[in-house]
């Protein structure tokens, strides 16, 4: 079957580093995509990755591993306002976005 | 540019009765989804649509139907609702269905069927 893990609730301090996992089994694979969702709030896309290796853009970062079906998500200089929720999502090969549940991050002073 | 807008943003609702959740966009993407999203799950989708007049189902269609007559609409109707269908429901659009194109979300819909 399909699936994404990752981790249910995450904590940091503001000003630090924090490392979001997610391994994924789609059937086929057309990317993987970042979401970020604050509570209450519609989804906002953060990133996409297809091919091995880093992205990067601004405080955050993405990282994808096809051959170990993994990726992680980077936040750098946390911010209280980066306090949501982390949405990991595969692209199978009918083009759908499989999800995972998110990762709840709580940023703390 | 107000992007997808959904309506209405949360209704109650008693079990057997029809509902329809609107939900329109003005980017005049081609491709359109409903999910359905519950505490401690992902996001499911429900019913897709990858160009006006076409449909397809989702991970999660029972129960649910809808209809694309034009590029900007695409409503979700609940024929007989059920209690199991109290979720937040989200539309998303995209230009296209390629990965490269990014899903774009409506701020939601929290439907109680009681």
């Amino acid at each position: 079957g399909q699936n994404i893990d990752q981790p249910t609730e995450m904590t940091a301090t503001e000003g630090a580093i924090v490392q979001i996992n997610c391994t994924y089994q789609t059937s086929g694979f057309n990317g993987l995509f970042w979401y970020q969702q604050h509570a209450g709030e519609a989804p906002t896309f953060l990133s996409y990755n297809v091919l091995d290796g880093l992205e990067e853009k601004g405080r955050f970062s993405s990282f994808l591993s096809r051959s170990k079906g993994y990726s992680y998500l980077l936040l750098k200089e946390l911010q209280m306002k980066d306090s949501a929720s982390y949405l990991c999502a595969a692209m199978d090969s009918n083009y759908q976005l499989i999800w995972g549940a998110g990762t709840k991050l709580i940023i703390k002073p | 540019i107000a992007g997808i807008t959904q309506a209405p943003t949360s209704q109650i609702l008693a079990a057997g009765r029809r509902m329809t959740l609107r939900c329109t966009q003005d980017m005049r993407h081609n491709a359109m989804y409903w999910y359905r999203q519950d505490l401690g799950l992902g996001l499911r989708l429900i019913h897709y649509s990858n160009t006006a007049g076409t449909t397809g189902k989702g991970e999660v269609p029972d129960g649910y139907s809808v209809s694309r007559a034009n590029t900007d609409d695409f409503p979700l109707t609940l024929a007989s609702a059920v209690p199991s269908q109290t979720s937040v429901y989200f539309c998303a659009s995209s230009d296209s269905t390629a990965a490269t194109d990014t899903q774009y979300f409506g701020p939601g819909t929290r439907l109680t069927v009681l």
